[in-house]
């Protein structure tokens, strides 16, 4: 079992361009969260989805930033236009149901640096 | 507004004390409180807990949660430099299933 899986490690975008950032969760899990972390900030909700589904996306910024989980293939958060405000930690976990017993496990992270 | 707080925010100690770290929170209907250890990657999920007084453990780590003063503490004796860390406090309330609330985290850190 290979866990929670994320690509990339690191991603170096410019100012202006997009950002693709891809979790694949642990098998038999079909519940995925995304969560921000910035310099010296503890982790923040952006959106957890379903298959084909999102649950809630209270936390996404309401431009730029959307999410998917298709029927097929890895979990996609996807920012446009970035800016430097963006440069954080990305990490995704996944759960094979709700509030499981023994929380999230969690990918290693996506650290997106804007220059 | 919904919210965990973590203190401290950094501890440094030497191999062989015993740690303890507070994290409260202030959530609407509460369903559980979970540690997290975070080293340079993934944060490690080490102990759930929903119920008062009823401790849980894991080897030197210890957990206990006491949801009439909305608190919880994390216990490390025998403390080890591999315990060098942050420790990230998350709360799970109602309204949605699949949303935790995170404390800031408290840096670890243990000195041979």
């Amino acid at each position: 079992n290979a866990g929670v899986m994320q690509n990339p490690r690191h991603l170096v975008r410019r100012r202006g361009q997009e950002a693709r950032l891809r979790c694949s969760p642990m098998k038999g899990h079909s519940h995925v969260y995304w969560y921000r972390q910035l310099p010296e900030e503890g982790l923040k909700f952006m959106v957890y989805l379903q298959k084909e589904n999102i649950i809630d996306e209270s936390g996404m910024p309401k431009e730029r930033f959307s999410a998917e989980f298709p029927k097929e293939g890895p979990s996609i958060l996807r920012i446009q236009q970035v800016v430097r405000g963006d440069s954080a930690a990305y990490f995704c976990a996944s759960s094979p149901q709700p509030g499981a017993p023994y929380g999230y496990t969690f990918g290693s992270g996506t650290r997106l640096t804007v220059v | 507004e919904d919210k965990v707080v973590q203190s401290p925010l950094s501890l440094v100690v030497h191999e062989g004390d015993t740690v303890t770290l507070n994290c409260s929170y202030e959530v609407t209907n509460f369903r559980s409180l979970l540690w997290y250890k975070q080293e340079k990657k993934a944060p490690t999920f080490l102990f759930m807990l929903t119920s008062s007084g009823i401790e849980k453990k894991s080897g030197r780590l210890s957990s206990i949660l006491d949801k009439k003063e909305l608190f919880s503490i994390l216990n490390i004796t025998a403390t080890q430099t591999g315990d060098s860390a942050v420790y990230l406090c998350a709360v799970r309330y109602g309204g949605s299933q699949g949303n935790l609330i995170f404390g800031k985290g408290t840096k670890l850190s243990v000195k041979p």
